[in-house]
C-alpha cells in the first residue's frame, strides 16, 4: 500500500523558516511527481508546489513563490519543502500528495495524513 | 489561473436519496495530450482527502459504484446514486490540466 508520511510541522514566528518532509513507501518513488497542498483551518484545498519526478522540473502557486522551495531525494524517497519567510497566512495543514504521473501535480492519487503549521507571535 | 466554481455549497440530502454537484472550469480543461485532468475529492470529518474519480469518469480503485463522475469542456458532475451516512464531508473537484486549482467544497451533510 501507498504511505506518505509528513514530518516538520509546528508553531513558528512569523518570518521565520521551517522544513517540511515527507517519506514515501509502498510505490517506485522515483517515477512520481510529488505534490504539496495545504489546507488552512476551516477552509478549502490550496495546491502549493509540486516537483517532477527526477526532481528537474518545480512548480509554485504564486502566494508561495520565492519563499518555499520544494526538493526531492529518490535515494531516499523523500520531498521536502523548505519554507522561509513565514506569514500568518501559510497557517495551514500541509499535505503530501503523490501523483499518477511523471510530469507533475495533475493527478493526485494519494494524500498523506498532514502536518500542522502554525505561523503566530 | 483557471477557476473552479462549485455549486451547491452546502448539500443536505435524505438517507438512500441522490445527489449531486456541479464543478465549472473557467477555461476548458482538455490537456494538449488530449486527457482531461478532472479528478473529485472526498474529504471526511477529521482526515485527509481521498480521491474518488479521475478524469472525469474513472472511479479509483475501492471507491463504491454509487459514485460516478461525467462531464465535458468546462461543466463536470459529480453524482451519489444513493447516499449513506458514510458519505458526509466535503467534495472538492480539482482540475490539473492547467497547473492545479481546487473547487470551494461542497459540504454534505445528512438531513
Amino acid at each position: 500500500d501507498v504511505q506518505l508520511l509528513e514530518s516538520g510541522g509546528g508553531l513558528i514566528q512569523p518570518g521565520g523558516s521551517l522544513r517540511l518532509s515527507c517519506a514515501g513507501s509502498g510505490f517506485n518513488f522515483s517515477t512520481h511527481a510529488m505534490s504539496w497542498v495545504r489546507q488552512a483551518p476551516g477552509k478549502g484545498l490550496e495546491w502549493v508546489s509540486s516537483i517532477r519526478s527526477g526532481g528537474i522540473g518545480t512548480f509554485y502557486a504564486d502566494s508561495v513563490k520565492g519563499r518555499f522551495t520544494i526538493s526531492r531525494d529518490n535515494s531516499r524517497n523523500t520531498v521536502d519543502l523548505q519554507m522561509n519567510s513565514l506569514r500568518a497566512e501559510d497557517t495551514a495543514v500541509y499535505y503530501c500528495a503523490k501523483d499518477a504521473t511523471a510530469i507533475r501535480g495533475a493527478e493526485l492519487d494519494s494524500w498523506g495524513q498532514g502536518t500542522l503549521v502554525s505561523v503566530s507571535s | 489561473d483557471v477557476v473552479m466554481t462549485q455549486s451547491p455549497l452546502s448539500l443536505p440530502v435524505t438517507l438512500g436519496e441522490p445527489a449531486s454537484i456541479s464543478c465549472r472550469s473557467s477555461q476548458g480543461l482538455v490537456h494538449i495530450d488530449g486527457n482531461t485532468y478532472l479528478s473529485w475529492f472526498q474529504q471526511r470529518p477529521g482526515q485527509s482527502p481521498r480521491r474518488l474519480i479521475y478524469r472525469v469518469s474513472k472511479r479509483d480503485s475501492g471507491v463504491p459504484d454509487r459514485f460516478s463522475g461525467s462531464g465535458s469542456g468546462t461543466e463536470f458532475t459529480l453524482k451519489i446514486s444513493r447516499v449513506e451516512a458514510e458519505d458526509v464531508g466535503v467534495y472538492y473537484c480539482m482540475q490539473g490540466t492547467h497547473w492545479t486549482t481546487f473547487g470551494q467544497g461542497t459540504k454534505l451533510e445528512i438531513k
